[in-house]
């Protein structure tokens, strides 16, 4: 099993760009949530997917999208980036609203 | 709102030695769940411990175990004979059921050989 994958690993873009990141769940997960960790900090929830739709969201702007396909794996969007969007995003699933959940790697985005 | 506070940003404890970090948290829920991650240099969050707050016996994974106070709101993770890969952020996470990881800012252990 090869757990929560995400990609890519690392991301430099430039400010006014647009990123889309990529995470497959745990075999067997049908939720991913994404969390944003600012360098420092405990991550951040952004929203979470279940059933290909948005099933909570934290307080995050609407630049912040994603999608959800039907093999459960998903994608993060981010518009119009801002050099505070710098971090790292983690990506977790879980089956349903199960309390064991699995994180990814994570992804490092830099803005410039 | 949920909160999760962790006091302690840094700490340092010889190898071999037993650590105690601590948490507090607020929820008006009553079904809820309390988490430890571990989250080395390679980035990726590693559960330590849980504990399910119905539950009044404190949890217990192997060095690690946790002293977890309902009424006072605070559960804190005892580290036993630290090794030094035990080195790593250590973060509080709670869990109201249903919902999102809510996290504490973390603390920084190291592990002195």
């Amino acid at each position: 099993d090869a757990g929560v994958t995400q990609s890519p690993t690392h991301l430099i873009k430039t400010r006014g760009q647009q990123v889309t990141l990529r995470c497959s769940p745990k075999s067997g997960h049908d939720t991913v949530s994404w969390y944003q960790q600012a360098l420092g900090q405990g991550p951040q929830f952004i929203f979470q997917y279940y059933e290909e739709e948005e099933r909570q969201r934290g307080n995050f702007p609407d630049r912040f999208s994603g999608h959800q396909f039907p093999n459960y794996s998903s994608e993060l969007n981010v518009n119009a980036l801002l050099l505070g969007d710098s971090a790292l995003y983690l990506c977790a699933s879980s089956y349903d609203r199960g309390t064991e959940a699995f994180f990814g790697q994570g992804t490092r985005l830099t803005v410039v | 709102a949920q909160t999760v506070t962790q006091s302690q940003p840094e700490m340092s404890v010889q190898e071999a030695e037993t650590v105690t970090l601590s948490c507090t948290y607020d929820t008006s829920e009553s079904n809820y769940y309390l988490f430890w991650y571990k989250q080395p240099p390679s980035r990726q969050m590693i559960l330590v411990i849980r504990q399910e707050a119905y539950k009044q016996q404190n949890a217990t994974e192997n060095r690690f175990s946790v002293n977890f106070q309902k009424a006072a709101k605070s559960f804190s993770l005892k580290i036993s004979d630290s090794q030094l890969g035990d080195t790593a952020m250590y973060f509080c996470a709670l869990l109201n059921y249903g919902q999102n990881f809510v996290f504490g800012p973390g603390t920084r252990l190291s592990v002195l050989p």
